[in-house]
């Protein structure tokens, strides 16, 4: 069973910075392209950022250009998100989203999401 | 970037009815178009992807169509479970983008 575990989420102030972490298990992690998917509350989805299956290829979303680091571990299959000068506007659930197959941009398996809040 | 419209923001319908769902893109995503079931405190869930294709699991109830610019859902049947926030998603260019949603609830 494909599994990814988000965790490292928390309240922070703003200008602080948080690493998230997703663990991922039930599949050969270092085949699939990895996503980091937010979601302001109550608000709809927003694709934040995308690593390639080697980590060789990476996107980001305008809103967190210059402030956000995705990487990956392979050998320890993980994904992180290095989230630094953090805004109130980034307070959402983070979810670790997997990449149906290659660069396919298909979102077919997601974690439960870990929760940031950017507050003073 | 390509901008997603989902239309009605929200429906109301009772068990057993027909829902048709509907998404239009500010330029041709082709058939790269994805839609997704989201319920209260849970994770989003793939339920079509390629504008037609059902994920693995998803029932025949659910059912899309489109292409180019505008995509439907259509849900044949309401069931209980099926009331939730449903969202469409292109992977046909960068930055991959969502719909605001459309909110099926209970009439």
């Amino acid at each position: 069973e494909v599994q990814l575990v988000e965790s490292g989420g928390g309240l922070v102030q703003p200008g602080g910075s948080l690493r998230l972490s997703c663990a991922a298990s039930g599949f050969t992690f270092n085949n699939y392209e990895m996503n980091w998917v937010r979601q302001a509350p109550g608000k709809g989805l927003e694709w934040v950022s995308y690593i390639s299956a080697s980590g060789s290829t990476i996107y980001y979303a305008d809103s967190v250009r210059g402030r956000f680091t995705v990487s990956r571990d392979n050998a320890r299959n993980s994904l992180f998100l290095q989230m630094n000068s953090l805004r109130a506007e980034d307070t959402a659930i983070y979810y670790c989203v997997r990449d149906q197959y290659y660069g396919s941009g298909i979102f077919n398996q997601w974690g439960q999401g870990t929760l940031v809040a950017v507050s003073s | 970037e390509i901008v997603l419209t989902q239309s009605p923001a929200t429906l109301s319908l009772s068990p057993g009815e027909r829902a048709t769902l509907s998404c239009r893109a500010s330029q041709s995503v082709s058939s790269n178009l994805a839609w997704y079931q989201q319920k209260p405190g849970q994770a989003p869930r793939l339920l079509i992807y390629d504008t037609s294709n059902r994920a693995t699991g998803i029932p025949a109830r659910f059912s899309g169509s489109g292409s180019g610019t505008d995509f439907t859902l259509t849900i044949s049947s309401l069931e209980p479970e099926d009331f939730a926030v449903y969202y469409c998603q292109q992977r046909s260019a960068w930055p991959r983008t969502f719909g605001p949603g459309t909110k099926v609830d209970i009439k």
